[in-house]
């Protein structure tokens, strides 16, 4: 059973500028959900995508969007970004079943200047 | 909508003593709880989760937590800690049958193990 995987590890931007983050889903789960975490902070939830459509929202502007595919891997889309971006993104999955039940890949730490 | 507290964000203790970290969080419904721990540079790992059932529950790597729901609370305990435990532990919440809602997440406590 392959665990949840985040591309690419690290990434170097600057402000304006579009990012696109990707995550495969652990083998089974067809629920993806990004979060943000900020230094020394928590992890904030972005968005849920179930069956390929969005499904639950947090706080964040639409300049954040995504995709889920029908291989259950998954897109982070953040257009015009901003300093404040930075941070560690983080995708989890989980199963139809148990969708409260969330499993974290490595995260991609983001840094806009 | 929930909210979660960690009430300590650094707990020092020495190797093989007892820890706990302590969680309360608010909802007006039911809830689901979990910790997480993030070791650095690294992503979260599921430590525990209470669903429903018995208020102890048991995770991995030796970890506990008792659910009290009159307290709203959620503490996480170690008889003896390692080195290896030195990382950033996480609760979170999730509403029961919330689960698009996504997971509601304190600051975190740095557990940090002396030698």
């Amino acid at each position: 059973e392959t665990g949840v995987t985040q591309s690419p590890t690290h990434l170097i931007k600057t402000r304006g500028q579009q990012v696109t983050l990707r995550c495969s889903s652990q083998s089974g789960h067809n629920t993806v959900s990004w979060y943000q975490q900020a230094l020394g902070q928590g992890p904030q939830f972005i968005f849920q995508y179930y069956r390929e459509e969005e499904n639950g929202r947090g706080n964040f502007p639409p300049r954040f969007s995504g995709l889920q595919f029908p291989n259950y891997s998954s897109e982070l889309n953040v257009n015009a970004l901003e300093l404040d971006d930075s941070a560690l993104y983080l995708c989890a999955s989980s199963s139809e079943t148990r969708p409260e039940t969330q499993y974290f890949g490595p995260g991609t730490r983001l840094l806009v200047l | 909508a929930q909210s979660v507290t960690q009430l300590d964000s650094q707990v020092p203790v020495f190797e093989e003593a007892p820890v706990e970290l302590r969680c309360n969080y608010s909802s007006s419904v039911s809830v689901y709880l979990f910790w997480y721990v993030q070791y650095p540079n690294q992503g979260l790992q599921l430590l525990l989760k209470y669903l429903s059932g018995s208020t102890l529950v048991k995770g991995i790597n030796g970890f506990e937590a008792e659910f009290n729901k009159s307290q709203t609370s959620f503490h996480l305990r170690k008889p003896s800690v390692h080195i290896s435990d030195t990382a950033e532990y996480f609760c979170a919440v999730s509403e029961y049958g919330g689960g698009a809602d996504g997971l509601t997440f304190g600051k975190g406590t740095h557990l940090i193990i002396q030698p």
